[in-house]
C-alpha cells in the first residue's frame, strides 16, 4: 500500500529544544515536501527536496531545517523551536507524472 | 506566482442536501487544479484533480468539480450530502516550476452536516 509515513504523531515540546519529525514513503517519489497547516491559512510549504541531497526554501522555511539523504525519508529538524511553530505538520511526497501529492497523517507540534 | 481564494470560511448543510464549495485562483496559465478533503484528525486524501481535457471533473464520495477558465474557478459539488461528509476541504492549484511541481492551498471549507 502507497503510505507516506510521519512520527510522531503528536508532540509537547518546550522553547529550545531540538526535535525531529521523520517522514518516509514507500512510493519511490523523488519530490518530497513539508507543509505547515494553520487555521485560515491552509497548507503552506514549508521546504522541498528534489531528490537526494538536493533541496530548498518553500514559503515559510524560517526556524526549519532538512536533510535528504535517502530517497525515501525526507526528516524535518526544528533546532530551536518557539511558540509560533506550534502548527499541524504534513509531510507529503508527489507523483511529478500526475502532479498528485500523497500526504501522511501529520504531526501535531506543541511548543511552549 | 499562483494564489487560491476559497470564500466561503464555514458552510452548514443539511444531510441530503447538495453542497457546493467555491474555489478562485490565479495563475497566469493553464494550472493543475485540486480538491483535497480532510476528515477530522487525519491527513489529506485526493477528492479530483483537473489537468485538461473535459472540464467536468468527476472524483472520488460522489464529488464532481467544474473549471470555469473564463471565471479562473473550479467550484466542488456534490448533490445529496452525507453526514461523513463533515470535514474540511481544500483547493489547490499546482504549477511546473523549475522547482517541479508545487501546490498552493486555499485557506480551507469547513463543512457541517446537520441532521
Amino acid at each position: 500500500e502507497a503510505q507516506v509515513t510521519q512520527n510522531p504523531r503528536y508532540l509537547i515540546t518546550v522553547t529550545g529544544k531540538k526535535l525531529t519529525v521523520t517522514c518516509s514513503q514507500n512510493m519511490n517519489h523523488e519530490y518530497m515536501s513539508w507543509y505547515r497547516q494553520d487555521p485560515g491559512l491552509g497548507l503552506r510549504q514549508i521546504y522541498y527536496s528534489m531528490n537526494v541531497e538536493v533541496t530548498d526554501k518553500g514559503d515559510v522555511p524560517e526556524g526549519y531545517k532538512v536533510s535528504r539523504k535517502e530517497k525515501r525519508n525526507f526528516p524535518l529538524i526544528l533546532e530551536s523551536p518557539s511558540p509560533n511553530q506550534t502548527s499541524l505538520y504534513f509531510c507529503a511526497s508527489t507523483d511529478v507524472n500526475t502532479g498528485e501529492l500523497f500526504f501522511g497523517e501529520g504531526s501535531r507540534l506543541t511548543v511552549l | 506566482a499562483q494564489s487560491v481564494t476559497q470564500p466561503d470560511i464555514h458552510i452548514t448543510v443539511s444531510e441530503g442536501a447538495s453542497l457546493e464549495l467555491r474555489c478562485n485562483y490565479s495563475y497566469g496559465a493553464t494550472p493543475y487544479l485540486f480538491w483535497y478533503v480532510q476528515s477530522p484528525g487525519q491527513g489529506l486524501q485526493l477528492l479530483l484533480k483537473y489537468f485538461s481535457g473535459d472540464t467536468l471533473v468527476q472524483g472520488i464520495k460522489g464529488f464532481e468539480a467544474e473549471f470555469k477558465r473564463s471565471q479562473s474557478s473550479f467550484n466542488l459539488r456534490k448533490p445529496s450530502v452525507h453526514w461523513s461528509d463533515a470535514a474540511e476541504y481544500f483547493c489547490a492549484v499546482g504549477a511546473e516550476t523549475a522547482a517541479g511541481n508545487k501546490l498552493t492551498f486555499g485557506g480551507g471549507t469547513r463543512v457541517l452536516v446537520k441532521p
